[in-house]
C-alpha cells in the first residue's frame, strides 16, 4: 500500500530563516506531488504541484520554492521567512493517470510558526 | 475559474441528531467531487467522492450524491457521534489535461457533535 511522509511535524522559525520541510511517498512510482497551505481564516490553498522529476509549477506567487530532486520526494523550502508564511502545510499525491477522479491523498501536515 | 461553497459553521448538533452539510460548486465541464474530513491536528483524510452526474458516494455513514442540475454534492449522515466531530471540506478536481490538477477546496464546515 501507498504511503506518505512528511517532516517535521511542527517547526517553530525567526523571521528571516530559511525553511526546508521534505515529503516522501512510498509504494508508488511517478506520481504527482502537491504542497497545500492552510492558513487561518484562509482555508486550503494549492502551491505547487509537480508531475515529474524537476518539473514544479506555482499556482500562487510567494516567498516559498518547491523542488523534486528524486521520483518521490518533494521538499519546500524559503530563503527568508516572512510572518505571513506561518501555517498548516500539507504534502499530497495522487496517482498519473489521466482523469479528475484520482484521489489525492495527504500527508499528517506541518506545523509552521514563524516568529 | 472553478470555485466551491459551503457552510462555514460551527454547526453543533446532538449525539444521533441527523447532518447536512451543504456544498454547491462552480465549473465548466465535469470535476470529479469529494469530501474530507480533518481531525484535530492532523491531515485531509478521504471520506468519499463521486465522479460523474447521479453517482452517490458513501463511507462510515456519510452520503453525498452528485446533483449536476443543481450543481451540489450535500453531506449527509442519519445519525451523527461524537467522534464525528470535525472539519469537513468540500473538494473539486478538474482535470484539463496536459498536467497535474490539484483540488480546489471550500472553506470547510467545522463539526461539533455534543454528547
Amino acid at each position: 500500500s501507498q504511503t506518505i511522509h512528511q517532516w517535521p511535524a511542527t517547526l517553530v522559525q525567526p523571521v528571516g530563516s530559511p525553511l526546508s520541510l521534505e515529503c516522501t511517498v512510498e509504494g508508488t512510482s511517478n506520481p504527482n506531488l502537491y504542497w497545500y497551505r492552510q492558513a487561518a481564516g484562509r482555508g486550503l490553498q494549492l502551491l505547487f504541484y509537480s508531475i515529474g522529476i524537476g518539473q514544479i509549477s506555482s499556482e500562487v506567487p510567494q516567498n516559498l520554492s518547491a523542488s523534486r530532486p528524486q521520483d518521490r520526494q518533494f521538499i519546500l523550502s524559503s530563503k527568508k521567512l516572512l510572518l505571513s508564511d506561518s501555517g498548516f502545510y500539507l504534502c499530497a499525491w495522487s496517482l498519473r493517470t489521466a482523469g479528475s477522479g484520482n484521489t489525492i491523498y495527504f500527508g499528517e501536515g506541518s506545523w509552521l510558526t514563524v516568529v | 475559474g472553478n470555485s466551491v461553497t459551503q457552510m462555514e459553521g460551527p454547526v453543533t448538533l446532538s449525539e444521533e441528531a441527523f447532518l447536512t452539510i451543504n456544498c454547491t460548486y462552480t465549473a465548466t465541464g465535469y470535476p470529479s467531487l469529494f469530501w474530507y474530513v480533518q481531525y484535530p491536528g492532523e491531515g485531509l483524510q478521504l471520506l468519499l467522492k463521486a465522479t460523474k452526474a447521479d453517482d452517490k458516494g458513501s463511507n462510515k455513514g456519510f452520503e453525498a450524491t452528485y446533483r449536476k442540475e443543481t450543481t451540489s454534492f450535500h453531506l449527509e449522515k442519519g445519525s451523527v457521534q461524537v467522534s464525528d466531530s470535525a472539519v469537513y471540506f468540500c473538494a473539486l478536481r478538474k482535470y484539463s489535461g496536459g498536467g497535474a490538477d490539484g483540488l480546489t477546496f471550500g472553506k470547510g464546515t467545522h463539526l461539533i457533535i455534543q454528547p
